[in-house]
């Protein structure tokens, strides 16, 4: 089957712009995780989706990044009035349920001028 | 070495030699690492796993050892091709975060170069 899915691959805008960054994770994974991975730098956990539960959004930087994820599948990472630092590539993972093995996705590069 | 990082940022290694890539946790009481491979402007690629109840595991050409008493990962690549040229990243579970779920710690990670 397909793997994970993202969109768009890249992605420019300018400061004070907002954006969405979709993900498709793989048919059937219950677990979906967001990351941040800036250059040069190591995966920063952004967010965490199991099943209906209530998400885990400890690791997002600030109140202007938010997620959801519609009828236990796709996931949309919205970022409102984008700064330059959130410059990074933003990487989607599923798993088939916590604690397991993470598939990530293509990332999308965001830059923000 | 930092928390979950990597005692060598980079490593260079000739065709056919053998790699090891190391790397220092500092959960105690992590109960589950996995190694990674990234490619040039692709994601994450999962090589091997780990749980905390064994100290060696091996895959094809590669092999994971954790020692839990100094809290080291390895892993060997043996035989290592051009192809396996890439950074790689050690991760710990570091379990329940604030919101309940459990998460992944990555390194800063490894590239390595392999010379033909």
């Amino acid at each position: 089957g397909a793997g994970v899915s993202q969109s768009p691959s890249n992605k420019v805008t300018e400061k004070g712009k907002d954006v969405e960054l979709r993900c498709d994770p793989i048919s059937g994974h219950t677990a979906l995780y967001w990351y941040r991975q800036s250059l040069g730098q190591g995966l920063e956990f952004l967010i965490y989706f199991q099943g209906n539960s209530a998400p885990d959004k400890s690791g997002l930087p600030s109140d202007r990044f938010s997620a959801e994820r519609t009828g236990g599948s796709v996931s949309t990472l919205t970022i409102q009035r984008t700064q330059q630092e959130d410059s990074a590539v933003y990487l989607c993972a599923s798993s088939r349920r916590q604690g397991y093995e993470q598939f990530f996705g293509p990332g999308t590069r965001l830059t923000v001028l | 070495g930092e928390s979950v990082g990597l005692h060598l940022p980079t490593l260079s290694v000739q065709e056919g030699d053998n790699s090891i890539i190391n790397c220092a946790y500092s959960n105690s009481a992590s109960d589950y690492f996995i190694w990674y491979k990234q490619e040039s402007g692709k994601g994450p690629q999962f090589i091997i796993d780990i749980r905390s109840n064994m100290d060696k595991r091996q895959g094809q050409r590669v092999t994971v050892l954790l020692n839990k008493t100094v809290k080291h990962l390895s892993l060997q690549i043996a035989a290592t091709q051009p192809g396996d040229s890439a950074v790689y990243f050690c991760a710990e579970n570091w379990g329940p975060t604030q919101g309940g779920s459990e998460k992944l710690v990555f390194g800063k990670g490894t590239k390595l170069t392999v010379n033909p």
